[in-house]
């Protein structure tokens, strides 16, 4: 079955580091998404994608990064971690083109916490 | 300033009662409107999704109503199981020049007990 995975689950990183969280989906869709979600706010863009090599900034980027090499991957990489980063992180995919009215279809999710 | 409001913040019932959710937005115009569940540890799923024109959608023993007039939607859950604890999450989506954009509320968080 088609399916979206993010590794890892849990992270615990210190300030400063470089982190890279991975988001894999095997239906082939073309956008891809990645949300933090923080106790009392609704989920927040991060960055998106609608296709490889493109990739847009969402309402909350800053200290985010990511690349789009193929259809599958869309990685999240947290150049200088802060302690504001800890949060869950959220990858989803949908199908059609530039984002659409499509169901989005969202990962489990990763815990990072940052000491 | 485009939001989404969901009440209450959380809610507790008896395994077998029925209970509704409210979502409040201000997003204009929008696309549409979907109500998402979330387990624990888990990511969103798609219960239901209401066009503009649409003023309610049924999945099984969850039922969404929406009155754009208004601009007010709710989810009815009957009957409820332990398994509808979750928090639910209501999400408009604003069409935009390159993006429709997804502004999603805080959710609900329901515990069903036995």
């Amino acid at each position: 079955d088609a399916e979206i995975t993010q590794s890892p689950r849990h992270k615990i990183t210190e300030t400063g580091r470089q982190v890279t969280l991975a988001c894999h989906q095997t239906w082939n869709h073309n956008n891809m998404f990645w949300y933090r979600q923080d106790l009392g706010h609704g989920l927040r863009l991060i960055h998106y994608s609608y296709g490889v090599q493109d990739t847009n900034k969402g309402e909350v980027s800053d200290g985010y990064s990511v690349s789009r090499s193929n259809t599958e991957d869309l990685p999240l990489t947290l150049e200088s971690a802060a302690s504001s980063q800890t949060s869950v992180y959220f990858c989803a995919s949908s199908e059609g083109t530039s984002g659409g009215n499509n169901e989005q279809f969202f990962g489990p999710g990763t815990r990072l916490t940052v000491l | 300033k485009n939001q989404v409001e969901q009440s209450p913040q959380s809610l507790i019932i008896l395994e077998g009662k029925n209970c509704t959710l409210q979502c409040n937005y201000t997003v204009s115009p929008f696309s549409n409107l979907r109500w998402y569940k979330q387990d624990t540890g888990r990511g969103p799923v798609s219960l239901t999704i209401m066009t503009f024109s649409e003023n309610t959608k049924s999945n099984g023993r969850y039922t969404a109503t929406l009155d754009a007039d208004t601009k007010q939607s709710s989810l009815h859950i009957t009957a409820s199981q332990l398994s509808d604890s979750a928090s639910y999450i209501c999400v408009v989506t604003a069409p935009g020049s390159g993006y429709n954009k997804l502004i999603f509320g805080a959710g609900t968080r329901l515990a069903v007990h036995p």
